[in-house]
């Protein structure tokens, strides 16, 4: 079967770093996606990689090994407003994404 | 107004009622979804429209309704839900070009269900 896997919660510390690791099993790969959740309000995209590598947009980077079926969340500096679930989707042959349950990021002052 | 709107944001209903969630995108996309959020679950997909044809139906249960009267808007028709049905409800749309695969979906802030 489908299935994706990412930790529950995760707690860091404000200004420091924070990886978030996925892992995924899927028929066949057409990207892997992280999106951010606040609590109560929409899920935003923040990263798309298809390749191997790591890609940056500013405090925030997304790296994918796909002989790995991996991929993690890299958030530096963090700041309070960082904390939020972030959700990793695989999509799969068939273009349908597959969701993980999402890590819920809580930041301590 | 721009990205996905969905109203009512909250609705509490009983299990005889029947209810409708609404959607509206106002970015152009041709595919819009819905989707089911509980809580420490992945996101279950329940519908695809595609240019308001339905492409998807996750076996969703016939008492949830999808009615796509045109690319913008999007409606869940909800009639004798039960109590595990409680949940959000989450719209979304997105430009779907399968050349690419970065099929980005924008979410709307939800509707949080609550039956009784």
């Amino acid at each position: 079967g489908q299935n994706i896997d990412q930790p529950t919660e995760m707690t860091a510390t404000e200004g420091a770093i924070v990886q978030i690791n996925c892992t995924y099993q899927t028929s066949g790969f057409n990207g892997l996606f992280w999106y951010q959740q606040h609590a109560g309000e929409a899920p935003t995209f923040l990263s798309y990689n298809v390749l191997d590598g790591l890609e940056e947009k500013g405090r925030f980077s997304s790296f994918l090994s796909r002989s790995k079926g991996y991929s993690y969340l890299l958030l530096k500096e963090l700041q309070m407003k960082d904390s939020a679930s972030y959700l990793c989707a695989c999509m799969d042959s068939n273009y349908q994404l597959i969701w993980g349950a999402g890590t819920k990021l809580i930041i301590k002052p | 107004e721009t990205g996905v709107t969905q109203t009512p944001r909250h609705l509490v209903m009983g299990m005889t009622n029947k209810k409708s969630l609404k959607c509206e995108q106002h970015l152009g996309h041709n595919a819009m979804y819905w989707y089911k959020q509980s809580a420490k679950k992945p996101l279950e997909l329940m519908f695809v429209y595609n240019f308001k044809e339905q492409t998807e139906n996750n076996s969703v249960p016939s008492r949830f309704s999808p009615e796509c009267p045109n690319s913008s808007h999007l409606f869940l028709h909800l009639h004798t839900l039960q109590p595990e049905d409680s949940a959000l409800y989450l719209c979304a749309s997105s430009q779907v070009d399968t050349s690419s695969g970065a099929n980005v979906l924008t979410f709307g802030a939800g509707s949080r269900l609550t039956v009784l």
